[in-house]
């Protein structure tokens, strides 16, 4: 079974930085491109950031560019984003998501998300 | 950017009846890279559509997507109680990948 648990999430003030994590199981993590997404209260989806299986391809939104690092440890089976510079427009629920396939793919497995809160 | 519009932001009907959701794209969308998610409160998204028109693992027949270029549908064809959620559409053909947002299914 696929599982996919983040963690990290917290309650920090604007300008901070905070390490979210996302442990994966139930599948061969290193096949699979791997992606944050995130929900601030109320709203809508938004697509945060995205790692290749081997992170030869990394991709980011224009709003956490130059903030937010994502990246992987395959031998760990676990994805991370790093998050410094927050600001209260970031507060949000974080999920990590998984890839059907390596490449440009839907999302078929969502964890249940971390929840960030940028406030002071 | 491809800006994906969802419409209308909220459908109301009863268990039973056909919904038409509609999902429009900024610019041209391969529609092998167009998906639809449903999310319910409390709950994270769920893959339903990808590629446009091909059913996510386990999902019932009653949901299909059509479309292609700007223009994306997820027909719903007769509403079950738990189908009343909110819905996604999704271009992942180019970065950022985008998402509508969204079409809330309540119950009329």
């Amino acid at each position: 079974e696929v599982q996919l648990v983040e963690s990290g999430g917290d309650l920090v003030q604007p300008g901070r930085s905070l390490r979210l994590s996302c442990a994966a199981s139930g599948f061969i993590f290193d096949d699979y491109t791997m992606h944050w997404v995130r929900q601030a209260p109320g709203k809508g989806l938004e697509w945060v950031s995205g790692v290749s299986w081997n992170s030869g391809s990394i991709a980011y939104a224009d709003s956490v560019k130059g903030r937010f690092t994502i990246s992987r440890d395959n031998a760990k089976n676990c994805l991370y984003l790093q998050m410094n510079s927050l600001r209260a427009e970031d507060t949000a629920l974080y999920y990590c998501a998984k890839s059907i396939f390596s490449g440009l793919a839907a999302f078929d497995f969502w964890g249940q998300g971390t929840m960030v809160a940028v406030s002071s | 950017e491809i800006v994906m519009t969802q419409s209308p932001g909220t459908l109301s009907l009863s268990p039973g009846e056909r919904a038409t959701l509609s999902c429009r794209a900024s610019q041209s969308v391969s529609s092998t890279y167009l998906a639809w998610y449903q999310q319910k409160p409390g709950q994270a998204p769920r893959l339903l559509i990808y590629g446009a028109s091909s059913r996510a693992t386990g999902i019932p027949d009653r949901f299909s997507g059509s479309g292609s270029g700007t223009d994306f549908t997820l027909t719903i064809s007769r509403l079950e109680p738990e189908d009343f959620a909110v819905y996604y559409c999704h271009q992942y053909g180019s970065s950022p990948r985008t998402f509508g947002q969204g079409t809330k299914v309540e119950i009329k």
